[in-house]
């Protein structure tokens, strides 16, 4: 099993919906990350949690909540999704300074 | 400046070439550096770490100028296998404030 799981793998919606997007990791981290990822524009952090009681925002938050409901749990929301918000979402968990992060298999969102 | 900067490529070469890949970034008291390797359609995941005294992984080489704010990734004897997408990453703050950056990455082909 990987050490990180995303759901779901791939997801179409429709502008306008609520849409959660799921991480679970089994590595026992503290620390979990949200990032988008679009052609040309490279990794993007969206929300960074560094432990259950700590959220804070990241490059691009506008648009996104997250909910930490446990050291191995992370989601993230679109509240009400747009098509700009299409995108290859990553999950990741990492200890803590200058150690490896380590990355879900990633989220293909399509918002129509 | 962007604060790490890459050169997308694509870079193609012949197997068994010798081929450099060379990152800026523009925070000069950056902590942590890495090079991460990605392949299409998948999840980023650790190359290696950079280290200011420089360091050599197998057929990979990784090194640091501090005072020229300069990353490179040498790769000797290309394989197939290493055709991918090379991320250069800094953390500018040693894992405190969680926001590793990521270049947009230089894509590489290995051709028989």
């Amino acid at each position: 099993d990987a050490d990180v799981t995303q759901t779901p793998r791939n997801r179409i919606t429709k502008t306008g919906k609520r849409i959660m997007l799921e991480c679970s990791q089994t590595k026992g981290h503290d620390r979990m990350y949200w990032y988008r990822q679009d052609p040309g524009l490279g990794l993007r952090l969206i929300y960074y949690s560094f432990d259950v009681k700590d959220i804070n925002k990241g490059e691009i938050s506008d648009g996104y909540s997250v909910s930490r409901q446990a050291q191995a749990k992370f989601s993230l929301s679109l509240e009400s999704a747009i098509p700009n918000q299409t995108a290859l979402y990553f999950c990741a968990t990492s200890a803590p300074t200058g150690t490896e992060a380590f990355f879900g298999q990633g989220t293909r969102l399509t918002v129509v | 400046r962007k604060e790490v900067e890459q050169n997308p490529g694509p870079f193609n070469v012949p197997e068994g070439a010798t081929v450099a890949f060379n990152c800026t970034y523009s925070n000069s008291a950056s902590q942590s550096f890495f090079w991460y390797r990605q392949d299409c359609r998948k999840e980023p995941k650790l190359l290696m770490s950079v280290y200011s005294s420089g360091n050599e992984d197998g057929r990979f080489t990784a090194q640091l100028n501090r005072a020229s704010q300069y990353i490179s990734l040498l790769i000797r004897d290309s394989k197939l296998s290493d055709s991918a997408t090379y991320l250069c990453v800094v953390d500018p703050y040693g894992g405190s404030q969680g926001n590793l950056i990521f270049g947009k990455g230089t894509k590489l082909s290995v051709k028989p």
